[in-house]
Formats: C-alpha cells, structure tokens, sequence
C-alpha cells in the first residue's frame, strides 16, 4: 500500500524567504511522485513531478523538489516566497500498475507574510 | 485549449435528495478520474474510466453513488439519495492516458453542501 505524509498542515513565511514543505512517502514499489497547488476554489495544478532519472526535480513558479529515496522524502522547496505563492499545496504518489491513481497527503497550506 | 469543464460549480441540496455532478473532459483525453476531496483532506479517488469503461471502482460507495461515462467522453457522477456527509468538493480530472507518465488535468470542482 502507498501512502503520504505531509508534516505540517499550515507553513506561514515572510515574502522573500525560504519555502520548505515538507512530504514523506511510503511505498512498496518505485514510486511516482508529484507536488500539486490549489488556489481557493480552483482545481489542483501540477507543479512538477519526479518519474525516474534525475532526484532534483525542477517545476513550475521557481519551485523544485529532491527525491530522496533514503529517507522516502520528496520536500518542496523555492528559495524566495512571493505573496502569490499562498495556496494549498498537495504532495502525492502513484506506483506501477496503478492507472495513474494518485494517494495524496493532506496538504500544507503556506501563507506569506508581507 | 479548454480545461476540464465541471457543473455545476456549487450545488446545496437538502438530505435524501439526489444529486448529479456533470465532468467534460479536455478534448482527445482518454482516461477521466472522479476525485472526492473533503474539507481540509487531499483528493481521494472514487472512479476512474479508461474511455467507457470503469477501471477501477473500488472506492466508489456504490449503494448510493453512480457514474458513467457514455461515449468514451463527457462522465456524470450521481448520488442518490444524499446524505449530510456526502458534503464535499468533487473533483473531475483527465488525461491522454492511464500510467504514470501522463498528467492529470483537475477540474475547478463542484462543492456539494448537504442540509
């Protein structure tokens, strides 16, 4: 069974400073793994995804991600926090054979201070 | 080109009422998901169509929630009769293909509210 933990459900940051979000996996088969953001009553946007081949993933709006196979983490990180980067950010995972069925965690919710 | 399409966007109905959720896909995508996500919660799957047909059902409460997708395109997701914890946010999503490798495209939603 595949599962996902995001460690904190609400990071609040200063504008400029360092986002980290934090996601752990548990999974019994390589996983696929992806960072989705949901703006307030909109649907979930892919903001990158790691499949095989390199760990550091980069994405979308200044956003990248490692995987980490030794610690079956996948943390979101941007160096610099825009006030529009606010939203409801999803980590989740899907393995072989699934269909492209997506476990996701809970979500983190990140707000930026000005 | 167009998004995933869903209406309505919200609907209110009273307990033992039912309910239909209508999901239009992007244009061409073969695989649609029925996701239902609850306040505060992540995604989770109830139903996925790889063109007409039902892959993978085994989420969907099916004594009282029904789905098809007639045609290999356009899905409606029905509950019949409501109940106060069906009260959610339903999301539709797409993509060209089941796997991993193809991206699923999400829906704005309809947020259901059960009275």
């Amino acid at each position: 069974a595949q599962s996902v933990t995001q460690l904190g459900s609400h990071v609040s940051v200063s504008e400029g400073a360092l986002v980290l979000l934090r996601c752990n996996y548990s999974s019994s088969v390589p996983p696929y793994l992806f960072w989705y953001v949901q703006y307030p009553n909109q649907g979930l946007q892919l903001l990158l995804k790691y499949t095989t081949g390199a760990t550091l993933v980069k994405g979308i709006n200044g956003f990248e991600a490692e995987f980490k196979k030794s610690e079956t983490s996948f943390h979101l990180t941007k160096p610099s926090a825009h006030m529009s980067d606010a939203a409801e950010y999803f980590c989740a995972v899907s393995g072989n054979n699934q269909g492209g069925k997506l476990i996701f965690g809970q979500g983190t919710e990140l707000s930026v201070k000005p | 080109e167009a998004g995933v399409v869903q209406s309505p966007r919200y609907k209110i109905i009273e307990k033992k009422q039912p309910v239909a959720f209508w999901c239009n896909p992007i244009s061409g995508h073969n695989t649609l998901y029925w996701y239902l996500q609850n306040l505060g919660q992540g995604p989770e799957l109830l139903i996925r169509y790889e063109n007409e047909e039902a892959v993978d059902d085994s989420q969907l409460p099916k004594d009282r929630f029904s789905a098809e997708r007639l045609k290999g395109v356009d899905s409606t997701l029905k509950i019949q009769p409501a109940e106060l914890g069906d009260s959610a946010v339903y999301l539709c999503a797409s993509s060209l293909q089941q796997g991993n490798g193809y991206e699923q495209y999400f829906g704005p939603g309809t947020r259901l509210t059960v009275t």
